[in-house]
């Protein structure tokens, strides 16, 4: 079992606004900086968002906000090309690791 | 722009050990970033093995158990993993990435910004 949960799946069409969530607690998202990766068809992960910062080559649609124990990533115009599954990560002082949440899996209909 | 890139073995036996070694270009791994491990089981989530620092600070998964060394040779920009005593349960995709740095702060506990392809290890006889 992951120390961040996320949604199994989301949907959404082209254009719309989706927010994928990862929750925690305070050892973690609290009180670290949370990372977002995209891996699309189990190849390799790539940072979408750091710490609410956009990096270079990630198109502006994405972004990172938290509050209290929650992270969130937000999609606003979704792109075919978004189809993919989203990790987030954070340190988790309780257990002096980086932890990862278990992963959703983001449809574009 | 930082690219890392992992070799090794794609098949070791049960009990031997697993040794992989990631090649970072346009970097250097002398600098302020942390860089580490991250393993991928066939069809499950991401499971964080390890980070070191040039500076010899290396930290790694409780949950490993002791079985792990992250080394680095400054000398070839590359840093190492080697996995003791493995079984079947380490049989996974196995990724090299930098650990980000926020404001030109470096800590260990900060999220990843940069991967490697990944390299598929499998233990079996």
């Amino acid at each position: 079992q992951s120390a961040l949960t996320q949604e199994g799946s989301v949907s959404g069409t082209v254009g719309q606004k989706v927010t994928l969530s990862c929750t925690g607690n305070r050892y973690n998202i609290r009180s670290y900086s949370v990372g977002w990766y995209q891996q699309v068809s189990h190849g390799a992960p790539k940072t979408v968002m750091f710490a609410n910062s956009l990096p270079s080559g990630i198109p502006d649609r994405f972004s990172g906000s938290k509050s209290g124990t929650t992270a969130y990533l937000t999609i606003s115009g979704l792109q075919p090309e978004d189809e993919a599954v989203y990790f987030c990560s954070t340190w988790d002082n309780s257990l002096s690791a980086h932890v990862f949440g278990g992963g959703t899996k983001l449809t574009v209909l | 722009q930082v690219q890392l890139q992992e070799s090794g073995p794609g098949l070791v036996k049960p009990s031997e050990t697993l040794s992989l070694t990631c090649s970072v270009s346009g970097h250097s791994i002398s600098g302020r970033y942390y860089w580490g491990w991250i393993r991928q089981p066939p069809g499950k989530g991401l499971e964080w093995i390890g980070n070191l620092h040039h500076s010899g600070g290396t930290y790694d998964n409780p949950s490993l158990k002791s079985r792990v060394t992250i080394s680095v040779d400054t000398s070839k920009n590359q840093f190492s993993l080697r996995l003791t005593s493995v079984t079947a349960a380490d049989t996974a995709m196995y990724f090299c990435a930098r650990g980000g740095c926020l404001s030109s702060t470096c800590y260990r506990e900060n999220p990843f910004d940069s991967w490697g392809q990944g390299t598929l290890v499998t233990v079996s006889s």
